[in-house]
This record gives structure tokens, sequence and C-alpha cells, in this order.
């Protein structure tokens, strides 16, 4: 399959740990992004690269957030002493090109439960 | 700053009709382009048609078709002769040109019911 990945699929944790998502790109794709959604409501975005500069983070919920893709290939999102509020889907996305016109292309996403 | 409104929480239809999912959007960019997505329950995003600003035309994929009503600022999802495997979460989003290197900003959704 050469379709975007992101593991877990799943992840319960306890409040006040850390938890760590992973998400591989299609290969050819220099961009990637990562997004939160939370029940009934649409993605919001989180952060991006272009390769393995991180071009905009501001929207990072908090500083307890923070990603990083070292070599330009797979990018890990990382959340510090999660909170129950931090329970969502974190879908990740790649893209090609730095058109406006591109289609991101979603991975199936990473369920973040924490207790 | 950009905004993608889409009114309408949820939607129901029978099978081989057409429905109307609609988006309004706001901008002050005069180039960007709108992107209406599909989200099943599994939950994977599948991506179903891209409009661009300055497109002539209304675009069509297959049996999804975008209703693009420049002045009105709405992006409107047409899809015909529904089918039961169309019910899903759908999203309308934009990217404006001047960022072009940020992502997609998405809207709430709208939930399509297929019902036979």
């Amino acid at each position: 399959d050469t379709g975007v990945s992101q593991d877990p699929r799943h992840k319960i944790t306890k409040r006040g740990q850390n938890v760590t998502f992973r998400c591989d790109p299609i290969s050819e794709h220099n961009r990637l992004y990562w997004y939160r959604q939370t029940l009934g409501q649409g993605p919001e975005f989180l952060t991006y690269f272009q390769n393995e500069a991180q071009l905009e983070k501001s929207r990072l919920l908090s500083d307890r957030f923070s990603a990083e893709r070292p070599k330009g290939s797979f990018s890990t999102l990382e959340i510090q002493r999660t909170e129950q509020g931090d329970s969502a889907m974190y879908l990740c996305a790649s893209s090609l090109g730095a058109g406006f016109t591109g289609e991101l292309f979603f991975g199936e996403g990473s369920r973040l439960t924490v207790l | 700053a950009q905004k993608i409104t889409q009114t309408q929480p949820g939607m129901f239809v029978q099978e081989k009709e057409a429905v109307t999912l609609d988006c309004t959007y706001d901008t002050s960019d005069p180039s960007y382009g709108l992107f209406w997505y599909k989200q099943p329950s599994s939950g994977e995003m599948i991506f179903l048609i891209y409009q661009g600003s300055y497109d002539q035309q209304n675009a069509t994929e297959g049996r999804y078709s975008l209703n693009f009503q420049k002045a009105r600022k709405s992006a409107n999802l047409v899809i015909s002769a529904s089918q039961l495997g169309d019910s899903a979460m759908y999203f309308c989003a934009m990217r404006e040109a001047n960022q072009a290197g940020t992502a997609l900003i998405f809207g709430k959704g709208t939930t399509l019911s297929v019902s036979s």
C-alpha cells in the first residue's frame, strides 16, 4: 500500500502521560500536514512541513504539542502531559508541490483517548 | 481570515436521487482553491472534487459536480444518482493562493444519509 499510513491507529492513555504518533507520507510527497478532528467537527489544522522544515506551527494547540520530520520523510506528533481535552482523532496528510491546487492525501488517523 | 461555512448538519436522500450540499466561503484573496472531501465512518478523508477560483466551468468528477457561484461565494456539491455508499460526512475546504504553503481550512461538515 503506498498511501499515507499512521501509527498507532488507536491509543488509550492516562491523563498526564506523553503520547507520540507517527505518520509515513506518500513517498514522493514533500509536504506533510497534521490535523486534529474532534467528534462532529471538521479537521483543524495544526502544523505542516515542507521536507524537513516546519513552516507553520503557530496553530499547534499549546506548547505541549510538538512535531518533527527529521529527514523529510516520516513525521511524529508528540503530546506531552496529555489532558482529557486532547482526546480526538489526529490526522496526517501529505501533498506534492507548492501550488494551492494540490489535493491533500489523508491517512486513516490515530484516535487518542485520554482517561 | 478565510472561513468555510456549511449550514446543513444533516441531509437525507433516497437512492438514485440527487442531493446538494451547501458550502459558502469567505476570502479576500482573488486566487483560491475549493475542495470537497468525503469521510465515511472508517475515518479516512477521501478527495472528491476541486474548483479553482479562475476556472470558467464548474468542476465535475463522475457523479460529483461543483456548483460554483463566485459572486455569492458558494461552492455547493451536487451528488447525482445517490448510492447507499454515499452515506458519510462531507467537508468543504479552501486554500488561498497567497497561503499556498498552508493547509486546507475545513468547514464543520454535513452528514449525508442515503436510504433505500
